[in-house]
């Protein structure tokens, strides 16, 4: 079966100091993967969509990055964190296409 | 952006209330439509992936029907249990395989 995982599960973090945030897939291979934010008082939001390794694809613009060094990992980093960058970090997997998005853990950032 | 509405924002009800919620997305363009369930601590638990018009789909208690042409969807839970309690989302994509999140509809459920 599919598992996916996330650490670390709770970050607090300085404004200006760098990010990574690690996201896993076991069981399955070439999923598309996702990274979501949840602020405060709002929605998940898609920030990062890849269907490959180094295909990454932006969905707003903002302090962060994302990368796929292997099939089955993705990385969400930023060299220098702001005060809105605070938040729930969810990564998920899926088939592409229509199917379901399966989701990780979450990260909860807080930056001071 | 392409926004999702779902009410009511929140909502509390006995246990053994039967509820529905509500999730509006744009009819254009529609591809699919995903119901989770989100538990406080817990990673959002996919409920329902929809993608024809009129189509209904069920889970136990919990079931959800679908209007592409109006652009709304509802999920229902019949006999509400304390452990139905959790934050209900709904996702919309459109053409491709992105979802845009409502920001849900938060259930408490009393005993």
């Amino acid at each position: 079966s599919q598992t996916i995982h996330q650490w670390p599960a709770t970050l607090v973090q300085p404004v200006g100091s760098p990010l990574s945030l690690e996201c896993t897939v076991e069981g399955t291979s070439n999923p598309n993967l996702y990274w979501y934010r949840q602020a405060a008082g709002r929605g998940l939001q898609l920030l990062f969509y890849s269907v490959g390794i180094g295909q990454i694809s932006s969905e707003v613009p903002q302090n962060l990055s994302a990368s796929r060094p292997q099939d089955r990992q993705f990385i969400l980093s930023s060299k220098k964190l702001l005060l809105s960058d605070s938040g729930f970090y969810l990564c998920a997997w899926s088939g592409g296409g229509q199917e379901t998005q399966y989701f990780g853990p979450g990260t909860r950032l807080l930056v001071l | 952006i392409l926004n999702v509405e779902q009410s009511p924002q929140s909502l509390h009800v006995q246990e053994g209330d039967s509820t529905n919620f509500t999730c509006s997305f744009p009819s254009s363009n529609f591809y699919a439509l995903h119901w989770y369930r989100w538990e406080t601590a817990k990673s959002p638990e996919a409920l329902f992936v929809m993608t024809l018009n009129g189509d209904e789909k069920k889970k136990g208690r919990i079931s959800a029907t679908l209007n592409t042409k109006e652009g709304y969807s509802y999920l229902y839970i019949k006999g509400s249990q304390p452990e139905d309690s959790a934050t209900y989302l709904c996702a919309h994509s459109y053409n491709t395989d992105k979802l845009i999140f409502g920001t849900g509809t938060r259930l408490q459920v009393f005993p």
